[in-house]
């Protein structure tokens, strides 16, 4: 099976920056996706990684080592809306996503 | 409406009863799928349906029964149902399920609780 590991909960202060690091195994690889979701509502898409590198969209950067298994997002300048769980998840060789159980950020005044 | 739309959003079922979640897309997509969400745990995948043949069956019990009659819409039907089944279901779909950067899109979720 896949194995995605994300931390279970963060914690930052309004206007900080926040690092959620997700690490996976999978049978091959075919791009990463972050989703953010809010209580009670719907994921909604944030980035897709597919090459090793960096990929900016505002307040919002992914990062992705294939070689390592591991990316990053990054959460600039948190604003408390921000407040919310990061799914991350990967796509394997035969294009089936496999999600992680997701980081609960919390972002405190 | 826009995007994925699920009914109902709240579902409460005792365990002899049949009942069905419905999910439709209005945004043109081929590919269709049904998550299971648990509390602290991964989205579970459950059936992909693309351009309406079913892709998917990720070992689930024959207790839930997918229906894909169009690329817009998706049913999954519920019987017999057990207490550990409740949970979030969530619909998504994508332009096509074979193209690995296509996104998924997201419903709502139907919050079913099993008594």
């Amino acid at each position: 099976g896949q194995n995605i590991d994300q931390p279970t909960e963060m914690t930052a202060t309004e206007g900080a920056i926040v690092q959620i690091n997700c690490t996976y195994q999978t049978s091959g690889f075919n791009g990463l996706f972050w989703y953010q979701q809010h209580a009670g509502e719907a994921p909604t898409f944030l980035s897709y990684n597919v090459l090793d590198g960096l990929e900016e969209k505002g307040r919002f950067s992914s990062f992705l080592s294939r070689s390592k298994g591991y990316s990053y997002l990054l959460l600039k300048e948190l604003q408390m809306k921000d407040s919310a769980s990061y799914l991350c998840a990967v796509r394997d060789r035969d294009y089936k996503l496999s999600f992680g159980a997701g980081t609960t950020v919390t972002v405190r005044a | 409406e826009t995007g994925v739309t699920q009914t109902p959003r709240h579902l409460v079922m005792g365990m002899t009863n049949k009942k069905s979640l419905k999910c439709e897309q209005h945004l043109g997509h081929n590919a269709m799928y049904w998550y299971k969400q648990s509390a602290k745990k991964p989205l579970e995948l459950m059936f992909v349906y693309n351009f309406k043949e079913q892709t998917e069956n990720n070992s689930v019990p024959s207790r839930f029964s997918p229906e894909c009659p169009n690329s817009s819409h998706l049913f999954l039907h519920l019987h017999t149902l057990q207490p550990e089944d409740s949970a979030l279901y969530l619909c998504a779909s994508s332009q096509d399920s074979g193209r690995p950067s296509y996104e998924q899109y997201f419903g709502p979720g139907t919050r079913l609780t099993v008594t």
